[in-house]
C-alpha cells in the first residue's frame, strides 16, 4: 500500500540552528511533493512545492529537497524562530491524478528561546 | 495567495441535529474542491472530492447520505453533517484548487470544530 511517513512526530530545536524535517513515501513516483505548515485549531497553509525533476527548492528561510531515488524529501528551516514552531505537513498527490492530496501525519516543531 | 474562507469556525450541537458547513473561495473560482476530516494528532483524511455542477467523489468508507456535500457554484461548496453522533466530532477542513496557475497547490480554509453532544 502507499504510504506517506514523517519520520519524527516532535521535534526541538533551540532558536538559531537549522531544523529538519524528513518525508518519506513508498511504492508510488508523484510528480511533486507540497510542504504544508499547520498551525493548532487552524487549516493547513502551503510553503513548497517541488516537482520530480527539481533537486532543490528554496524560498526565504526555507529549504526543500526531492530525492526521488530515495523517496524521500527535506525540509529546512535555517536560523529557525520560535514562530516557526508548529506543525509541518508532506503531502503528496498519490494518484496522480491532479485531485486530491495524501498528508504525512506531520512533524511538531518546538523552537525555545 | 488565494484565499478560501470557511465557516463556522466552531459549532457544537446536540446529538441527531444537522449541521452545515460552507467552504467559499474569495478570489478565484474552483470547479473542485475538497473535504477533509482531521482527528486529534492525526492527519488529514481525505472525505470526498466536490465537483461545480455534478456529484461529489466520496472516499472509501465515508458515508455519502451521512456527509451531503453540494457544490452549486464556482466558488460555494457545502458540507452537511445529517443526524450528527458524537463520533463525527472532529475537525473538518476544506481546500479548493486555484486553477488559474498549474492547479497543484491546495489552498485550505481555517477549518471548522465540531462537537457533538
Amino acid at each position: 500500500s502507499q504510504k506517506i511517513e514523517q519520520n519524527s512526530e516532535a521535534l526541538n530545536i533551540q532558536e538559531g540552528k537549522t531544523a529538519t524535517l524528513t518525508c518519506n513515501y513508498t511504492n508510488y513516483s508523484p510528480a511533486y511533493l507540497q510542504w504544508y505548515r499547520q498551525d493548532p485549531g487552524r487549516g493547513p497553509v502551503f510553503l513548497l512545492l517541488i516537482r520530480e525533476n527539481e533537486k532543490e527548492k528554496r524560498k526565504e528561510r526555507l529549504k526543500v529537497t526531492f530525492d526521488t531515488t530515495l523517496k524521500q524529501s527535506l525540509f529546512h528551516i535555517t536560523a529557525s524562530q520560535p514562530a516557526d514552531s508548529a506543525t509541518y505537513l508532506c503531502a503528496l498527490d498519490l494518484s496522480n491524478s491532479g485531485y486530491a492530496l495524501n498528508f504525512g501525519k506531520g512533524t511538531s516543531l518546538l523552537v525555545t528561546p | 495567495g488565494a484565499v478560501v474562507s470557511q465557516h463556522p469556525s466552531r459549532v457544537i450541537c446536540k446529538s441527531g441535529t444537522s449541521v452545515k458547513i460552507e467552504c467559499r473561495s474569495l478570489d478565484f473560482q474552483a470547479t473542485t474542491m475538497f473535504w477533509y476530516r482531521q482527528f486529534p494528532k492525526q492527519s488529514l483524511m481525505l472525505m470526498a472530492t466536490s465537483n461545480e455542477g455534478s456529484k461529489a467523489t466520496y472516499e472509501q468508507g465515508v458515508e455519502k447520505d451521512k456527509f451531503l456535500i453540494n457544490h452549486a457554484s464556482l466558488t460555494l461548496s457545502t458540507l452537511t453533517v445529517t443526524s450528527a453522533h458524537p463520533e463525527d466530532s472532529s475537525f473538518y477542513i476544506c481546500s479548493a484548487k486555484d486553477e488559474r496557475g498549474r492547479g497543484d497547490i491546495q489552498y485550505f480554509g481555517a477549518g471548522t470544530r465540531l462537537s457533538v453532544l
